[in-house]
């Protein structure tokens, strides 16, 4: 199986950057994603990694080493439309390729 | 295109009832996940279907949950004799598998209430 972990809750000023850090443990990782929801909302879609090192969108990077089990993700030039639970999910092909998901990151953009 | 679908949004029903929800996929999408989120916690997978075909269904997925997808496309999933445990948001996310490459994309989910 796999375990992910990730802090419950973080707070930043609107401007700022956050790193939120995501670790697991996973026997056939075949991939790390990254979702972000609204509250209420469904998941969407921000990032994958499943070679080392950066991945660069926008305001948004999303970093996997995979030889630590470590993923972050960096939002930059926070706005408050970017508080939001932040969910890290791993990819694990001895689990036919199917997600386990961390229990979210809620982040806080206070001006 | 307009992305996952789900039906409906929300639904308020009594314990001992039954419930069932429609999800339909990106249309060109092969994969079709339904997963459970309570609050707080990230989605719980469920079940999952390859076209038609349904491949593995979580432990979490007890003999009142059962779920379709009778022509690859659209799928349900119904729960019988709710109970008041069952209060979730049940998700769909639907993927096209390419060799070992897929991205979910998720429904915007219905929220269920079980009084």
């Amino acid at each position: 199986g796999q375990n992910i972990d990730q802090p419950t809750e973080m707070t930043a000023t609107e401007g700022a950057i956050v790193q939120i850090n995501c670790t697991y443990q996973t026997s056939g990782f075949n991939g790390l994603f990254w979702y972000q929801q609204h509250a209420g909302e469904a998941p969407t879609f921000l990032s994958y990694n499943v070679l080392d090192g950066l991945e660069e969108k926008g305001r948004f990077s999303s970093f996997l080493s995979r030889s630590k089990g470590y993923s972050y993700l960096l939002l930059k030039e926070l706005q408050m439309k970017d508080s939001a639970s932040y969910l890290c999910a791993v990819r694990d092909l001895r689990n036919d390729y199917k997600l386990s998901f961390g229990a979210g990151t809620t982040v806080t953009v206070r001006a | 295109d307009t992305g996952v679908s789900q039906d409906p949004r929300h639904k308020i029903t009594k314990r001992g009832q039954n419930v069932t929800f429609r999800c339909d996929p990106i249309s060109e999408h092969n994969r079709l996940y339904w997963y459970r989120q309570t609050l707080g916690q990230g989605p719980e997978f469920l079940t999952y279907f390859q076209n038609e075909a349904q491949l593995e269904k979580s432990r979490l997925l007890s003999d009142r949950f059962s779920a379709e997808r009778p022509k690859g496309s659209f799928s349900t999933l119904e729960i019988q004799r709710t109970e008041q445990g069952d209060s979730a948001m049940y998700l769909c996310a639907s993927s096209l598998v390419l060799g070992t490459g897929e991205t979910q994309y998720f429904g915007p989910g219905t929220r269920l209430l079980v009084l």
